[in-house]
């Protein structure tokens, strides 16, 4: 059993429509992550979280919302999203921000957008 | 900048045959290094990292990496593949103060019986 949970594991969405997925972490880690992967492309950071605090926004376009309410939860909010936005994002945490504190992912959400 | 090459976007090895899987990074320090592994449907999980000290660091599943400083890489070894490392992996650095972590492509491993 994985100790972040992403749910849903899979979302059909159209353009119009406004979504959001989860992200819970039971590791009690400090840092929280979003990431998209596309086929054929490195993983993209999008967001990072640290103590509920954004500390990157990867250039991401505002029809993605991120959300931490606490360090053990996040959230990304969709909406109006665009046929390339279909992907597989995955959560992460870490206990730190550090290049020493390793990343837990999550099992990622499947989106397709129509 | 900090970048990670991974050479082989496929290799297919039989089961029991050894692997080495290739990583190339770019990195003005000594960087921290990292391999994960992605099987289908699956998110990424830690197979090993490197820090400092041994050069040879060890991780699960019977896997090993080597640190070169002097090549910039740290690829990844197992002497006999099962069919369940059927997978997806990747290197991945990072430096610094900040978590963020570079990856590389992947490297989508098949193995035949």
């Amino acid at each position: 059993e994985t100790g972040v949970t992403q749910t849903p594991r899979h979302l059909v969405m159209g353009m119009t429509n406004k979504k959001s997925l989860k992200c819970e972490q039971h590791l009690g880690h400090n840092a929280m992550y979003w990431y998209k992967q596309s086929a054929k492309k490195p993983l993209e950071l999008m967001f990072v979280y640290n103590f509920k605090e954004q500390t990157e926004n990867n250039s991401v376009p505002s029809r993605f919302s991120p959300e931490c309410p606490n360090s053990s939860h996040l959230f990304l909010h969709l909406h109006t999203l665009q046929p390339e936005d279909s992907a597989l994002y995955l959560c992460a945490s870490s206990q730190e921000l550090g290049g020493n504190s390793p990343l837990h992912f999550g099992n990622g959400t499947r989106l397709t957008v129509t | 900048a900090q970048s990670v090459t991974q050479p082989d976007i496929h290799i297919t090895v039989s089961e029991g045959a050894s692997l080495e899987l290739r990583c190339n990074y770019s990195y003005g320090a000594t960087p921290y290094l990292f391999w994960y592994v992605q099987s289908p449907g699956q998110g990424l999980q830690l197979l090993l990292k490197y820090f400092s000290g041994d050069t040879l660091v060890q991780g699960i599943k019977g896997f090993e990496a080597e640190f070169k400083r002097s090549q910039s890489s740290f690829n990844l070894r197992k002497p006999s593949v099962h069919w369940s490392d059927a997978a997806e992996y990747f290197c991945a650095v990072s430096g610094g103060g900040y978590n963020k972590l570079i990856f590389g492509a992947g490297t989508r491993l098949a193995v035949h019986p």
